[in-house]
Parts: C-alpha cells; sequence; structure tokens
C-alpha cells in the first residue's frame, strides 16, 4: 500500500530564511506526487505536482519540489520564506489509474511558522 | 470560474443523527472525491465518484456513503452519527486524468455532540 512520510509536524523559521519541508513515499508504481498547502479554515490548494518529465517541478509562491526517485522524496523548498507563507503543507500521492484521478494518500502535514 | 462549493459550513448534529453534505464541482469537471480530515488521523480518503459511478472507496464503515448526479454534483451521507465523525468533510473535484490537480472546497466542519 502506498505511504507518505512528512517528517517534523512543526517547522519554525525566520522570515528570510530557506524553507524545507521533508516528504517520503513508498509506491509499488511510479507515483504522481503534489505538495498542497492548507491556511486556516480553508479547503486545500495545489503547490505544485510531479506526473512524469523534469522532476525538478516549480510552483507557485516561489516553491518548488524535487523528485528523487532513488530516495523515494520529494522535498519541497522555498529560498526565502515570506510570514505570508505560514500554514499547513501536505505531502500527497496518488496512482492516478484509469480515467480519474484516482485517490490522494496524504501525509499528516507539516505546519509552517515563520518569525519575523 | 466558480470554484468548488461545499454546503453548509458549519453543521452541529447529535449522535445517533443522520447529515447529508453537498458538493458542486467546477464546471466541467466529473470526478468528485471526498476527505475527512481530523486532528488525530489527518486526511483521509472517503470515496471517489466519476461519472455517477464509484471508482473508489476507502476505508470507513458503511455508514459513509455517497453519490454523484448527472450534473457531477455530489453528496455524502453519514448515518448514526458518533462523537468521533466530528470532522472537516473536504470536497475535491478534477477533470477526468491521471495525475490531474484536484481542486478542493473550503470544506463542511461537522460537529457531533
Amino acid at each position: 500500500a502506498q505511504s507518505v512520510t512528512q517528517l517534523g509536524s512543526h517547522v519554525s523559521v525566520s522570515e528570510g530564511a530557506l524553507v524545507l519541508l521533508r516528504c517520503n513515499y513508498s509506491s509499488s508504481v511510479p507515483p504522481y506526487l503534489f505538495w498542497y498547502v492548507q491556511y486556516p479554515n480553508q479547503g486545500l490548494q495545489l503547490l505544485l505536482k510531479y506526473t512524469t518529465g523534469a522532476t525538478l517541478v516549480k510552483g507557485i509562491n516561489g516553491f518548488e519540489a524535487e523528485f528523487k526517485k532513488s530516495e523515494t522524496s520529494f522535498h519541497l523548498t522555498k529560498p526565502s520564506a515570506h510570514m505570508s507563507d505560514a500554514a499547513e503543507y501536505f505531502c500527497a500521492v496518488s496512482e492516478g489509474y484509469g480515467g480519474s484521478q484516482g485517490n490522494l494518500i496524504f501525509g499528516k502535514g507539516t505546519k509552517l511558522s515563520v518569525k519575523p | 470560474k466558480a470554484g468548488v462549493t461545499q454546503t453548509p459550513r458549519y453543521l452541529i448534529k447529535t449522535r445517533g443523527q443522520q447529515v447529508t453534505l453537498s458538493c458542486s464541482p467546477i464546471s466541467g469537471h466529473r470526478s468528485v472525491s471526498w476527505y475527512q480530515q481530523t486532528p488525530g488521523q489527518g486526511l483521509q480518503f472517503l470515496f471517489e465518484y466519476f461519472s455517477e459511478t464509484q471508482r473508489n472507496k476507502g476505508n470507513f464503515p458503511g455508514r459513509f456513503s455517497g453519490r454523484q448526479f448527472s450534473n457531477s454534483r455530489s453528496e455524502m451521507n453519514v448515518s448514526t452519527l458518533e462523537l468521533g465523525d466530528s470532522a472537516l468533510y473536504l470536497c475535491a473535484s478534477s477533470l477526468a486524468g491521471s495525475g490531474t490537480e484536484a481542486f478542493f472546497g473550503q470544506g463542511t466542519r461537522l460537529t457531533v455532540v
């Protein structure tokens, strides 16, 4: 069965510092990988996704992630944190089989705090 | 274009009652999925509907059910509510196709007392 592990339930960085949120997955087939962000009392918004092709994926708000098959990782980074980045981040995997999106298996989430 | 709309946003129910939540997907999206989010268990997949057919189901008891209508709108129903069913229920819609983006609604916050 597929699973997603996010290391660190809470990460705190200073404004302007590097953001690194870790995600490791297990999947028996080539996965589709996603990072979502959730602000308080809101739904989830897609930051970026990896399906096929280039392993370095750029997303919205300056975030990017690199798919490393050998390490089964899909870590999320941003060079310089902004106060508005404070939110909860979820890594997810999907087999995406058939004609549908499949179902998303989420990690437990990492809450990012940004200190001024 | 309009996003995914979930109604109601907030709901308080008593143990033993049943509840129906509604989700209107983005126009043209035929796939609708439901997720339960709780502090303890995180985000868990409930089920997915595609063209009025349930394609996938998560590991939830039979008290949780859903359906999709011909206009792609979806409802989920929870019967015989338990305190542990208190959660944020999220609906997501997407176009058909592997790995396509899921657009989430703001969710329905269900509190069971």
